[in-house]
């Protein structure tokens, strides 16, 4: 699975938009984007995916650059509870056989009031 | 509906003790995964399980960390002889065939070791 980086941390007013980046230029052709977040004290928990295309959910919008070598995810409209450590993580989808999830440090979002 | 669940919540023991972790997966769920997660750090992959099939454990630490799931629902992640630096979070996470991008995590076993 491709390698990601992403910043340590972030800071976002409550209400406003929290724009996450993330690098992965060295995707391959068949890898997808995904995004999880983990809040304090509990289990991650899945987000949003996408392949090339950008994606929008009632959680958040994944925005994919053509070459697809970054994204960046869009919580709209961030509130205290969207205080977490996101991850973005790249992988093949296959269907026969789950894999795993190879998980980075993520950022650090806080939202403040 | 009901989630990923595991238990206990909290673990505390000695050094050099067993101790046994618990998973139940959401029902129907085929795939079972396994990560450790250090203080500070992202889960890392220890691991899976496809029904009572333990089809990748290449990332069990040492020969003192044992995973099973006998009937291919609940799952019991056992370490003998713990040792300080076991102490983590260890969480399960469970997904369906037709879900292949998402995995479903428990709220994690914070294990300390004395």
């Amino acid at each position: 699975d491709a390698k990601t980086t992403q910043p340590t941390s972030m800071d976002c007013a409550e209400g406003r938009a929290a724009n996450l980046p993330c690098n992965h230029s060295t995707i391959s052709g068949n890898e997808y984007v995904y995004w999880y977040r983990q809040i304090h004290s509990q289990g991650p928990q899945y987000i949003i995916h996408g392949l090339k295309n950008n994606e929008t959910n009632e959680m958040a919008s994944l925005i994919i650059t053509e070459d697809r070598k970054s994204s960046t995810l869009i919580l709209p409209h961030a509130t205290l509870r969207d205080t977490a450590v996101y991850y973005c993580i790249v992988r093949v989808l296959s269907s026969g056989s789950a894999r795993q999830l190879t998980f980075g440090s993520g950022t650090q979002l806080t939202v403040l009031p | 509906g009901a989630g990923v669940s595991q238990s206990p919540r909290y673990k505390v023991a000695k050094r050099g003790q067993d101790v046994a972790l618990r998973c139940d997966p959401i029902s129907g769920h085929v795939s079972l995964f396994w990560y450790q997660q250090a203080l500070g750090q992202g889960p890392e992959f220890l691991t899976y399980f496809q029904n009572e099939a333990q089809l990748d454990k290449s990332g069990l630490p040492s020969d003192r960390f044992f995973a099973e799931r006998p009937e291919g629902s609940v799952s019991t992640l056992k370490i003998q002889r713990t040792q300080q630096e076991d102490s983590a979070v260890y969480l399960c996470a469970s997904s369906s065939p037709g879900q292949t991008y998402e995995q479903y995590f428990g709220p994690g076993t914070r294990l300390t070791v004395t």
